[in-house]
């Protein structure tokens, strides 16, 4: 029953420096999502995927690039990073949506926590 | 532009205290989905209900229960007989309804943070 994975827990990085959020699922979801979630606030949409393949912007991409080779990952990478990036990131799958069916809700992973200083 | 406004920073109740928790979206579409999720100490985003803007009846799941009201736009949550397990950061979502070849773009309120006291 692992779901959603995301890996490192925590991380703190210092300016400048790279990074890659990993995220895997096993449920076999077309779709997988980031989202960051800064403090006090709600999360908001970096990328999405719905597919092996294809990717998408959402609402907040800057800084940030993503790849989809596979259905189960969908890592997300930090280039250089900075101090606006310090925030607490979740990955996020579902199967196909629109279809009507009761099983279109979001797993979310249990989040990292990242500090750029 | 989606909007969701909940307007309650932080509530504190005593156990077994019912709970409601306000939710007031703005849209521009005329289908949407609605959603509620719980964010206990523990970080992790926990799913507790999509509601689709087509389907006015309110929902009961437990001590958990829903009031969508189309014409206020809004959506609140009742929690009955609170319990000190309740106590977390909840957050109400808006989505338009995807296309088979689209996905859901959520708008996240900025949480409401219940404690419950024992």
């Amino acid at each position: 029953n692992a779901g959603v994975t995301q890996t490192p827990k925590f991380r703190i990085l210092k300016i400048g420096q790279s990074m890659t959020l990993q995220c895997t699922q096993d449920m076999n979801h077309n779709y997988m999502y980031w989202y960051r979630q800064d403090p006090g606030m709600g999360l908001k949409l970096i990328y999405y995927s719905v597919g092996a393949g294809i990717t998408d912007k959402g609402e907040v991409p800057n800084g940030y690039n993503v790849s989809r080779s596979t259905t189960e990952d969908f890592p997300l990478r930090l280039e250089l990073a900075a101090p606006s990036q310090t925030s607490v990131y979740f990955c996020a799958s579902s199967y196909l949506p629109g279809t009507g069916t009761t099983n279109e809700k979001l797993f979310f992973g249990s989040g990292t926590q990242l500090s750029v200083l | 532009a989606q909007k969701v406004t909940q307007a309650q920073t932080e509530i504190s109740v005593v156990e077994k205290e019912d709970v409601t928790l306000d939710c007031v979206y703005e849209t521009r579409d005329t289908t949407y989905y609605l959603f509620w999720y719980k964010q206990p100490p523990s970080g992790e985003l926990v799913f507790l209900i999509r509601r689709n803007s087509f389907d006015e009846q309110n929902e009961i799941s437990g001590r958990y229960s829903w009031n969508f009201q189309k014409s206020t736009s809004s959506f609140n949550f009742t929690i009955t007989a609170s319990q000190v397990v309740d106590s977390a950061v909840y957050f109400c979502a808006l989505s338009e309804i995807p296309s088979l070849a689209g996905s859901y773009q959520l708008t996240f309120g900025k949480g409401t943070k219940l404690s419950v006291i024992p």
